[in-house]
């Protein structure tokens, strides 16, 4: 398995502001992966980060709103623009260390809310 | 591309009874299904997991069947104890891309 952190653990924001969502993992992994979790939803895929070029985005997602880094093999972040209510969720990054093997381990997770 | 259901939504069990959550996959092509639980303000954990090949895995208190031809897999969790009480999300591989599919989730709650 492997060990992540994410920050900040939780955070309030104004509509129209942007938020920077940071994911560090203890050792180096191929594949990382960004997910939304809406209120009392379960987990919606939004990006597979890819180190060295850009992010892979789901249908419905688009980079504009959700742009990805991944400048290593160790961290990634996520920004959430333009921030609106509908915005408010868990935002969680996944590993699958072994790479192209599925098994994958999730972050503690970042609560965001937007008023 | 891959569809998972997963019932029932919610669960609740007495104490030292078993617990099964189904799923059903859309995607013959599936060959991995793990199953996560998330407690209150934590990230989803990785409790066990299965790949095509095998008919059924066990750890302890929880296993996990798999029916390839029905397209169906449950998790089985005997002697439920309070702490078991949690969210638990079911998950498929889609083929292309390295990505699961997960399930709407299920709340179980124990009780003492």
């Amino acid at each position: 398995s492997a060990v992540i952190s994410q920050k900040p653990s939780r955070d309030i924001c104004q509509r129209g502001t942007s938020l920077t969502i940071q994911c560090q993992v203890d050792s180096q992994v191929t594949m990382m992966f960004w997910y939304r979790q809406q209120p009392g939803q379960s987990l919606t895929l939004i990006a597979t980060a890819n180190q060295g070029s850009e992010a892979t985005y789901e249908s419905g997602f688009v980079i504009d709103k959700f742009p990805i880094s991944r400048p290593n093999l160790t961290f990634s972040t996520l920004t959430v623009s333009n921030l609106s209510p509908e915005d408010s969720s868990i935002y969680l990054c996944s590993v699958d260390p072994q790479g192209l093997d599925y098994e994958q381990y999730f972050g503690p997770g970042t609560r965001l809310t937007v008023t | 591309g891959e569809n998972v259901e997963q019932h029932p939504s919610t669960l609740s069990v007495q104490e030292g009874d078993s617990a099964v959550i189904k799923c059903t996959y859309s995607d013959s092509a599936s060959n991995y299904f793990p199953w996560y639980k998330q407690e209150l303000g934590k990230g989803p954990q990785l409790i066990i997991d299965i790949r095509s090949n095998v008919g059924e895995k066990k750890d302890q208190r929880i296993a996990v069947t798999l029916n390839k031809t029905a397209k169906h897999f449950s998790l089985h969790i005997t002697e439920t104890q309070p702490e078991d009480s949690a969210v638990y999300f079911c998950a498929a591989s889609e083929e292309y891309g390295n990505k699961l599919v997960f399930g709407a989730g299920t709340i179980l709650r124990v009780k003492s």
